[in-house]
C-alpha cells in the first residue's frame, strides 16, 4: 500500500481478554516499530524489527506484550489478559533503513484500544 | 537515560502571531526530528537537524540545532489555523534502534 496500515482503528476489550493488533508496513521497509501513546505521555518506544527479528524489545512493558514479524513484512502486537492501564493508542512505524537517526519514520494512523 | 524535554506543553495563540517551541536534553543526539500530528493520525515528519547550529527553514517554520547538538528549536512566523496540531521532537537512542520522542507540544492557533 501507499502509507502504513494498522487494524483495527478502534478496539474495545473486557479487561482480561487478549487483543491483537495488526500492521502493515510500506513495502520494502525492513525497520518497523511498535510505540503506545497515551493521553499526556507522548510516544513510549515498545519493539524494534529488523526484517522479521527483534533486536530491541526492551520498551515492552511486561511479559503479557508480544509481537512478531512475518515475511519480513505485517506484524502482529499481541496483548493477553488485558489492563484498563493497557488502553492507549498504539502507533506502528516503519522506515526504509535501520538507521532511525537520519531516516524517516513513516506511522499508521494507529489503533485505538479501549479495556473496559 | 536519554530524554526529551519539550516546552511548553501547551500553546494557545491568535492568528498571525509567532511563537517558538523548544526540545532540550541533557544528552547529545547524532540528529532531532520534529514530527506533526493531528487528532486521529500518526505523526508526520516535518525536518531532521543534523549538524549542530543547523538552522532549516520550511516555509513559515524555522528549526534549529543547538551547537552542542542537545536541544532544538522550533519558530513558527505570523501562525495559521492549518498549524494546529502536536508538534514532537524525536532523537535516535544510543543503540540506533529506535528514535525517542519528547512529550510534544500542543499548539491551538484560532481565527
Amino acid at each position: 500500500g501507499a502509507g502504513v496500515s494498522q487494524s483495527p482503528s478502534n478496539k474495545v476489550t473486557e479487561k482480561g481478554k487478549d487483543v491483537e493488533l495488526r500492521c502493515d508496513p510500506i513495502s520494502g521497509h525492513t525497520a518497523l516499530y511498535w510505540y503506545r501513546q497515551s493521553l499526556g505521555q507522548g510516544l513510549e518506544f515498545l519493539i524494534y524489527f529488523q526484517g522479521n527479528s527483534a533486536p530491541d524489545k526492551s520498551g515492552l512493558p511486561s511479559d503479557r506484550f508480544s509481537a512478531e514479524r512475518t515475511g519480513g513484512s505485517v506484524s502482529t502486537l499481541t496483548i493477553q489478559r488485558t489492563q484498563q492501564e493497557d488502553s492507549a493508542v498504539y502507533l506502528c512505524a516503519s522506515s526504509l533503513k535501520a538507521s532511525t537517526a537520519y531516516t524517516e519514520a513513516f506511522f499508521g494512523q494507529g489503533t485505538r484500544l479501549t479495556v473496559v | 537515560t536519554q530524554l526529551l524535554e519539550q516546552s511548553p506543553q501547551f500553546l494557545s495563540i491568535q492568528e498571525g502571531e509567532n511563537l517558538t517551541v523548544y526540545c532540550n536534553s541533557s544528552s547529545v543526539f547524532s540528529s532531532l526530528q520534529w514530527y506533526r500530528q493531528e487528532p486521529g493520525e500518526g505523526p508526520v515528519l516535518l525536518v531532521t537537524v543534523v549538524t549542530g547550529g543547523e538552522v532549516k527553514k520550511l516555509k513559515r517554520l524555522t528549526f534549529q540545532f543547538g551547537d552542542a547538538r542537545k536541544d532544538s528549536s522550533l519558530h513558527i512566523t505570523a501562525a495559521q489555523p492549518g498549524d494546529t496540531g502536536l508538534y514532537l521532537c524525536a532523537g535516535a537512542n544510543q543503540a540506533g534502534t529506535a528514535l525517542i520522542f519528547g512529550k510534544g507540544t500542543t499548539l491551538s492557533v484560532s481565527s
